[in-house]
């Protein structure tokens, strides 16, 4: 059973640009979380979703981040006209269960560094 | 709101010795769930540890255990026969509802 997949690993933008970040949950997973990790700092819950939902999105910026996860495909978190201050971790993680209260098993991540 | 606290930005370990990572939460409700993850330099997260907010007894991997206060909402680690593999950050997360709260994280270095 494979893990949780993200792609890139490794993504650099300039400003202005648009960055999409993939996730791909465990095999049977249907929740999906988002988290971002700033440096020297602990993961930050944005956004949690289950197929064609969005179920809790209260930590995600109220600008240029959206995030879906369509019927069929990955989890997409999409950052239009990134800045700087966007430069980050960003983890997947998933779920097989309602709530989240199951262990959420993490993605390896992608680092997004903005020029 | 919840909060996780890691007191201890940075630990020391002898190999083969035992160190403790200190962790307090807060939260309002009585049914959650308590963590532990791993952030080697590869910056994967990796379990560590979980433990049920109801069940009393200390959650136990191999050489790593828990010490949970439900009272003190305190979640210390132990790892015990420390390893080199084992240096890393370690974040303490609480889960509660849809979301994982995180500390700030240890930084454990384990010394040869």
């Amino acid at each position: 059973n494979a893990g949780v997949m993200q792609n890139p690993r490794h993504l650099v933008r300039r400003r202005g640009q648009e960055a999409r970040l993939r996730c791909s949950p465990m095999k049977g997973h249907s929740h999906v979380y988002w988290y971002r990790q700033l440096p020297e700092e602990g993961l930050k819950f944005m956004v949690y979703l289950q197929k064609e939902n969005i179920i809790d999105e209260s930590g995600m910026p109220k600008e240029r981040f959206s995030a879906e996860f369509p019927k069929e495909g990955p989890s997409i978190l999409r950052i239009q006209q990134v800045v700087r201050g966007d430069s980050a971790a960003y983890f997947c993680a998933s779920s097989p269960s309602y709530r989240g209260r199951e262990t959420q098993y993490f993605g390896p991540g992608t680092r997004l560094l903005v020029l | 709101a919840q909060t996780v606290t890691q007191s201890q930005p940075e630990m020391s370990v002898q190999e083969a010795e035992t160190v403790t990572l200190s962790c307090t939460y807060d939260t309002s409700e009585s049914d959650y769930y308590l963590f532990w993850y791993k952030q080697p330099p590869s910056r994967q997260m990796i379990l560590v540890i979980r433990q049920e907010a109801y069940k009393q007894q200390n959650a136990t991997e191999n050489r790593f255990s828990v010490n949970f206060q439900k009272a003190a909402k305190s979640f210390s680690l132990k790892i015990s026969d420390s390893q080199l593999g084992d240096a890393a950050m370690y974040f303490c997360a609480q889960n509660t509802g849809n979301q994982f709260y995180f500390g700030t994280g240890t930084s454990l270095t384990v010394i040869p």
